[in-house]
C-alpha cells in the first residue's frame, strides 16, 4: 500500500518563497506528482518527478529523493492567486495506481 | 486540449437508488480513475482501470462498482446509494506509465444522497 503525508495548512506572504513537503511510503514507486487545486475546481497538474533531483518550471520547482521517500514543492515569488490546495500524489509502478495525499492548503497573505 | 468530461456537475439521489456516474476522455488514455473527495480526507481512490474491461480496486471500493466497456468511457456505479456516499466524485485519465503522464481531471460531480 501507500502512505503519503503532507502538512494540512500553511500560510505565506505575497512575494515570498514557500516549501511544501511530502513524505511517502510505497510498495512500488513509479513517479510523484504535484497538483494544484483551487476551491471548487478540479486539480490541475504542476509537476512530475521520477528520478532524484530538482525539476524547475517557472516559479514552481519540485524535488524528489527516492531513498528518503521525500519530495517538496517550492513556490517562488508568491502571488495571491497561489492560494490553493497542493496535492502530492504517488504512482504505483505495477498498476499505474495513483494515490493522493490529503493536500496542503496554502494561504497567501498580503 | 485533453478533455475529461463527467456527465453531471450536480446530482441529488435518494437512498437506495442505483446511481451511474459517467466519465469520457478524448485522449486515448489507457488509465482511468475514480476518486471521491471529502473535506479533511483528500482524494481517495475508489477504482481504476488500466485497460478496457480491466478494473482494479482502489482504497475504498466498498459500495461501488465500475464498468469500462470502451477505452474512452469509465463508469462508476453506486448499486444502492447511501447518505455516506454524499461527496464530490472526480474522474481522471492518464497515459502509459513509461512516459511523463499526468492525470487529467474532469470537473467533478457533486453527489448528494438524501
Amino acid at each position: 500500500g501507500q502512505n503519503i503525508d503532507q502538512p494540512t495548512e500553511m500560510t505565506a506572504t505575497e512575494g515570498a518563497i514557500v516549501q511544501i513537503n511530502c513524505t511517502y511510503q510505497t510498495s512500488g514507486f513509479n513517479g510523484l506528482f504535484w497538483y494544484q487545486q483551487h476551491a471548487a475546481e478540479a486539480p490541475t497538474f504542476l509537476s512530475y518527478n521520477v528520478l532524484d533531483g530538482l525539476e524547475e518550471k517557472g516559479r514552481f520547482s519540485s524535488f524528489l529523493s527516492r531513498s528518503k521517500g521525500y519530495s517538496y514543492l517550492l513556490l517562488k515569488e508568491l502571488q495571491m492567486k497561489d492560494s490553493a490546495s497542493y496535492l502530492c500524489a504517488v504512482r504505483d509502478g505495477r498498476y499505474q495506481k495513483v494515490t493522493f495525499g490529503t493536500g496542503t492548503k496554502l494561504q497567501v497573505i498580503p | 486540449d485533453v478533455k475529461v468530461t463527467q456527465s453531471s456537475r450536480y446530482l441529488v439521489k435518494r437512498t437506495g437508488e442505483k446511481v451511474f456516474l459517467e466519465c469520457v476522455q478524448d485522449m486515448d488514455h489507457e488509465n482511468m480513475f475514480w476518486y471521491r473527495q471529502d473535506p479533511g480526507l483528500g482524494l481517495r481512490l475508489i477504482y481504476f482501470s488500466y485497460d478496457v474491461k480491466m478494473k482494479e480496486k482502489g482504497d475504498i471500493p466498498e459500495g461501488y462498482s465500475v464498468s469500462r466497456e470502451k477505452k474512452e468511457r469509465f463508469s462508476l456505479i453506486l448499486e444502492s446509494a447511501s447518505t455516506n456516499q454524499t461527496s464530490m466524485y472526480l474522474c481522471a485519465s492518464g497515459g502509459d506509465g513509461a512516459l511523463n503522464t499526468e492525470a487529467f481531471f474532469g470537473q467533478g460531480t457533486r453527489l448528494t444522497v438524501v
